[in-house]
């Protein structure tokens, strides 16, 4: 079955400093992965996905099928990436896709 | 363009009560929808899917039933409520093959 692992339930910076939120997945398949981020009283919403290979207001991820990982980096942090981060592994069983969700890492910017 | 609404946006229950949480989406036709229970330090856990009206896919054993009466209707419902059922309850719609659209969701409190 797929798994997704966040091993760190809060993650505390100082704006400026380099961010790194750790991902991790089990799949016997090949992955689709997703990183959504939830900011205080908002809607959980998409920030990337590795397909795209894209950088989000500031942030990438890239996809290390070696090590299974999906890091989510950013170079320096600001005050407004504080918010929830979720992992998202999104897989198709019997045809349907569905997304497994890591735990979620709170990054929390102080000034 | 595509909306995703969900009421009630807060809800106390007595335990034992029954519960119905409604979703609907505009704007699209035939979409998949899914609902998530989101709870402190557990993440996001897929409860149900539903690939068409009537079409129910059920993630995880529990007190709850989904429902699928129209096409862009997605109704949560319980017939008696535990303790354990208090929760924050997201639905999503998918778009495309992976990507998945929020609600604003519900928070349930059972006493």
């Amino acid at each position: 079955a797929q798994r997704v692992t966040q091993p760190e339930k809060l993650l505390s910076v100082f704006k400026g400093a380099p961010v790194e939120l750790k991902c991790n997945y089990s799949y016997s398949g090949s992955p689709e992965l997703f990183w959504y981020v939830q900011y205080s009283r908002q809607r959980l919403q998409l920030l990337l996905r590795h397909i795209s290979r894209e950088s989000i207001k500031g942030f990438t991820a890239d996809l290390n099928k070696g090590e299974t990982s999906f890091h989510l980096k950013k170079p320096f942090a600001q005050e407004e990436d504080s918010a929830m981060y979720y992992c998202a592994l999104s897989t198709l069983e019997s045809g349907y896709s569905t997304l497994t969700f890591g735990k979620g890492t709170m990054l929390l910017v102080s000034p | 363009s595509q909306t995703i609404h969900q009421w009630p946006a807060t809800l106390v229950q007595p335990v034992g009560s029954p519960l119905s949480l409604e979703c609907t989406v505009e704007g699209t036709s035939n979409p998949n929808l899914y609902w998530y229970r989101q709870a402190a330090g557990r993440g996001l856990q897929l409860l149900f899917y539903s690939v068409g009206i009537g079409q129910i896919s059920s993630e995880v054993p529990q007190n709850l039933s989904a429902s699928r009466p129209q096409d862009r209707q997605f109704i949560l419902s319980s017939k008696k409520l535990l303790l354990s059922d208090s929760g924050f309850y997201l639905c999503a719609w998918k778009k495309g093959l992976h990507e998945q659209f929020f609600g604003p969701g519900t928070r349930l409190t059972v006493l």
